[in-house]
């Protein structure tokens, strides 16, 4: 039972545009959200995170927005760039309980095209 | 510091046999995690630690699994009588403080082949 789903395996999206990846999760619990950049080869890469007493988080280039009522977040990445090329994963947790551990979805492997 | 190190990169071992895998986390981190990571998913958790004390441990960990964390400093992840299925990138990272603030740093695995 996948708690945390990434819909789109790959996306393709032309060097300057923006590239939008998507995460739902269906634990209620849920109250921490991170996205990961893997590289090939490479462990995954902290990028942004958000808690759901926000809607919104920016860094740069990269914003996370969170739906709480439709269980669904997203990356934007403006301008994308070559070097953003890689697997992106969203992760979940729960911060009660004392747990520690994240829940990861199967990523999408974004492809930015020249 | 050059970061979350495991040891080794690759391991390519017998049905049955036993490994043990290595992370040296980042010196100042006293949290560190160990994740299985298959082919077209997302890292799955196995385990977590906070200094030397194993305060978390999945389902997925099953009895022929073992991890220590002796001295709160290196981990080592154990798998006895290897089955084709443990065969799996096996990540660590570790971060200063719960994940909610700090995220991890993962290391670059540890590629398991069982054959």
């Amino acid at each position: 039972d996948q708690q945390v789903k990434q819909n789109s395996p790959s996306l393709s999206v032309q060097e300057g545009r923006i590239s939008i990846l998507n995460c739902d999760y269906t634990n209620s619990m849920f109250d921490y959200f991170l996205w990961y950049k893997k590289y090939p080869a490479e462990g995954p890469t902290f990028l942004i995170s958000i808690s759901s007493i926000k809607d919104k988080n920016e860094d740069g280039r990269f914003t996370v927005f969170l739906n709480k009522s439709a269980k669904h977040l997203s990356l934007h990445i403006v301008p994308s760039q070559p070097g953003d090329s890689a697997v992106y994963f969203c992760a979940a947790s729960s911060s009660g309980g004392g747990a520690d551990g994240l829940t990861f979805g199967k990523g999408t492997h974004l492809i930015i095209q020249p | 510091d050059t970061g979350v190190s495991q040891d080794p990169r690759h391991k390519i071992t017998k049905r049955g046999q036993n490994v043990t895998f290595r992370c040296d986390p980042i010196s100042e981190h006293n949290r560190l995690y160990w994740y299985r990571q298959t082919l077209g998913q997302g890292p799955e958790f196995l385990t977590y630690f906070q200094n030397e004390a194993q305060l978390e441990k999945s389902r997925l960990l099953s009895d022929r699994f073992s991890a220590e964390r002796p001295k709160g400093s290196f981990s080592t992840l154990e798998i006895q009588r290897t089955e084709q299925g443990d065969s799996a990138m096996y990540l660590c990272a570790s971060s200063t403080g719960p994940s909610l603030n700090y995220g991890y740093t993962f290391g670059s695995g540890t590629r398991l082949t069982v054959v």
